[in-house]
């Protein structure tokens, strides 16, 4: 029973570069989310999809875009990356959208 | 949408209760408030969820009063395992059908053989 897996789950990326961040949850759950933790800033919703076909901005999105690939897949996708996205990114799932969350294990990525 | 607010850190020793609060001044009637516990390198953990009053699971209870404006989980008799940080969500759905959520900056809690 994985629960929410994230791949990768470190990276090292340069300035300019893209990269996708991919989310998978067997839990059948409808909804899905990502965070980034910042040291001494809590986490911050960057976006989520209440159900499968619909996503919506939270707290942090510029710079960020995300795709409900179907019900167990969102991912997030970095166009530019920029040394202010170094953070550790959370995916979380849950059934519905107010119900505990269950979270992924992160990616931590580093952009030089 | 409400700002939470929580102590840094906490230190206890094992066997004690331990209290941690989060303001929310300004949560709003549909807020729900869910705490989490983390370990380093590990995602949040669902501890508890509640709306108001009191609630109760196997391993905390969340006492919330009747201005809802802060939440207090509780933890009984704490063992050196619950050494982690902790955070209280408020999340919230709006009148346009989208959701917010908001996590504390988190407490830190150490606990003490």
């Amino acid at each position: 029973n994985a629960g929410v897996t994230q791949t990768p789950k470190f990276q090292v990326l340069k300035t300019g570069q893209s990269m996708t961040l991919q989310c998978a949850q067997d839990m059948n759950h409808n909804s899905m989310y990502w965070y980034r933790q910042d040291p001494g800033m809590g986490l911050r919703l960057i976006y989520y999809s209440a159900s499968e076909g619909t996503t919506d901005k939270g707290e942090v999105p510029n710079g960020y875009n995300v795709s409900r690939l179907n019900k167990r897949e969102f991912s997030l996708r970095l166009e530019s990356a920029a040394p202010s996205q170094t953070s550790v990114y959370f995916c979380a799932s849950s059934e519905p959208p107010l119900q505990p969350q269950h979270f992924g294990d992160g990616t931590r990525l580093s952009i030089l | 949408l409400a700002k939470t607010t929580q102590p840094i850190s906490m230190d206890s020793y094992e066997g004690q209760e331990v209290n941690i609060t989060c303001s929310h001044n300004n949560i709003a009637t549909n807020d729900y408030i869910t705490w989490y516990q983390q370990f380093p390198s590990q995602g949040p953990r669902f501890i508890i969820q509640g709306y108001k009053t009191k609630v109760t699971n196997e391993v905390a209870s969340l006492f919330i009063p009747a201005d809802r404006k802060s939440s207090t989980l509780s933890l009984p008799r704490v063992s050196l395992s619950d050494t982690a940080v902790y955070y209280c969500l408020v999340g919230d759905i709006r009148g346009s059908g989208t959701y917010k959520y908001i996590f504390g900056t988190g407490t830190r809690l150490k606990v003490l053989a």
